[in-house]
């Protein structure tokens, strides 16, 4: 089975601190994403990345930056994290080409709450 | 710019009972629709995934049918069950890594 796993499932954070979550997914997918998820707004996309080093900005990137430094692993940070940042995050990962060919496989969710 | 609708926003029906959950879409030159569940606080978990080219996807229960010259695609769930309690969200992509999600359809099967 796809996995896809981030490091915390919840976190509280005061406004103005760097705040890293933190995803690996254990199945060799190119892509990966950040999404945050607010009740009325549904889904949005904050980046994503394709390949190793590369990234995309998604509709929100305002106030997040990412790292991708391998392959399996793909980092949101929040560089100075503000009370409209309390949020789910949700990160996700997809391969290309095949039958499952873009096929998205989520996470369990980061719950941040930044006071 | 895509737009997904799943209506209703809710569905409360006893156990037993077939649910039938809508997604239309506006543009239909998709790649492909994938539809997912999600119980509270939870992420999202993918239940079918139907290639631009498929008319439709089984796996138990669950069907999902794709119709892209109308821009919809419905998802039967057959005997409903009171665990098929949850948030059912579709999402259309376009091949440009930006997936489309609908607000979703939350379920309650009552026992």
């Amino acid at each position: 089975d796809v996995k896809v796993t981030q490091s915390s499932r919840y976190l509280v954070k005061r406004t103005g601190e760097k705040v890293f979550l933190e995803c690996v997914q254990d199945m060799d997918h190119e892509n990966m994403f950040w999404y945050r998820q607010d009740p009325g707004l549904g889904l949005r996309l904050i980046y994503f990345s394709y390949d190793v080093k590369m990234k995309e900005k998604g509709d929100i990137p305002e106030g997040y930056s990412v790292s991708r430094e391998k392959k399996e692993r793909f980092s949101l940070i929040l560089e100075s994290a503000s009370t409209n940042q309390t949020s789910m995050y949700l990160c996700a990962s997809s391969g290309q080409g095949g039958d499952s060919g873009g096929e998205l496989f989520f996470g369990e969710g980061s719950r941040l709450t930044v006071l | 710019k895509q737009e997904v609708t799943q209506i209703p926003a809710a569905l409360s029906v006893p156990e037993g009972e077939n649910l039938v959950l809508n997604c239309s879409f506006t543009d239909s030159a998709i790649y492909n629709l994938q539809w997912f569940r999600q119980d509270p606080g939870k992420g999202l978990t993918s239940l079918l995934l139907i290639q631009s080219s498929q008319r439709e996807q089984t796996s138990g229960r669950l069907n999902a049918s794709l119709d892209k010259s109308s821009g919809r695609s419905t998802l039967y769930i057959a005997a409903s069950q009171p665990g098929d309690s949850a948030t059912y969200l579709c999402a259309c992509d376009s091949n440009d890594y930006k997936l489309s999600f609908g607000a979703g359809t939350t379920v309650t099967v009552r026992a």
